[in-house]
């Protein structure tokens, strides 16, 4: 089975933090995505990356970078975290042209 | 960009009823997911049905590409089908699929 590993179910941070969400794959896929859910608005594409060192902004990529370094490592760093930037963040990954596995989510709270 | 419509978008069941949950897309897709998500946030893959049909257990799943529809059905249902499920589709980007698109869900909830 594929496993996408976020690094925190839970996280609290403080407005202004340099805030990092790690996310693991261990299935050597190609792709991997950020998305964001709040009520109301669903589920948003912040980033995703279909390769190493390679990155595509979303939908809602303001205030937000990420890096991959490492084909199975995919990181989202809230720059300057904000309190609009309170949610619940979802990475997934999938092999080219295959359905997306999603991560457990990390809910975050910016205070 | 492309729209994903899910009806209902609420719906109440009796343990052991069998339902119909149904999503619209508005455009031509190369891929199409359903998804649960349980109380606990996490979002289960259910499918992964770009066309035809699918079952796996207690639940099935239709995609008619050409009329630009999915159905998801679930029978028997249990009070651990409670959630909110959620049709997504896929775009390609350039060879690779790119980002889903999601609709907006249909919670359900199953009463003992």
């Amino acid at each position: 089975d594929v496993k996408v590993t976020q690094s925190s179910r839970y996280l609290v941070k403080r407005t202004g933090e340099k805030v990092f969400l790690e996310c693991v794959q261990d299935m050597d896929h190609e792709n991997m995505f950020w998305y964001r859910q709040d009520p109301g608005l669903g589920l948003r594409l912040i980033y995703f990356s279909y390769d190493v060192k390679m990155k595509e902004k979303g939908d809602i990529p303001e205030g937000y970078s990420v890096s991959r370094e490492k084909k199975e490592r995919f990181s989202l760093i809230l720059e300057s975290a904000s309190t609009n930037q309170t949610s619940m963040y979802l990475c997934a990954s999938s092999l080219l042209v295959q359905p997306q596995h999603f991560g457990d989510g990390t809910r975050l709270s910016i205070l | 960009g492309i729209q994903v419509e899910q009806s209902p978008p609420d719906l109440i069941l009796q343990e052991g009823a069998n339902s119909t949950l149904r999503c619209n897309f508005s455009d031509s897709v190369n891929n199409l997911q359903w998804f649960h998500q349980n109380p606990w946030g996490q979002l289960i893959n259910l499918f992964y049905i770009p066309s035809g049909t699918k079952q796996n257990g207690r639940l099935s799943a239709t995609t008619v590409a050409t009329e630009r529809y999915s159905l998801l059905y679930i029978s028997s249902s249990q009070t651990t089908d409670s959630g909110v499920y959620f049709c997504a589709v896929a775009l390609y980007y350039g060879g690779s699929q790119g980002n889903l698109i999601f609709g907006k869900g249909t919670k359900l909830s199953v009463k003992p």
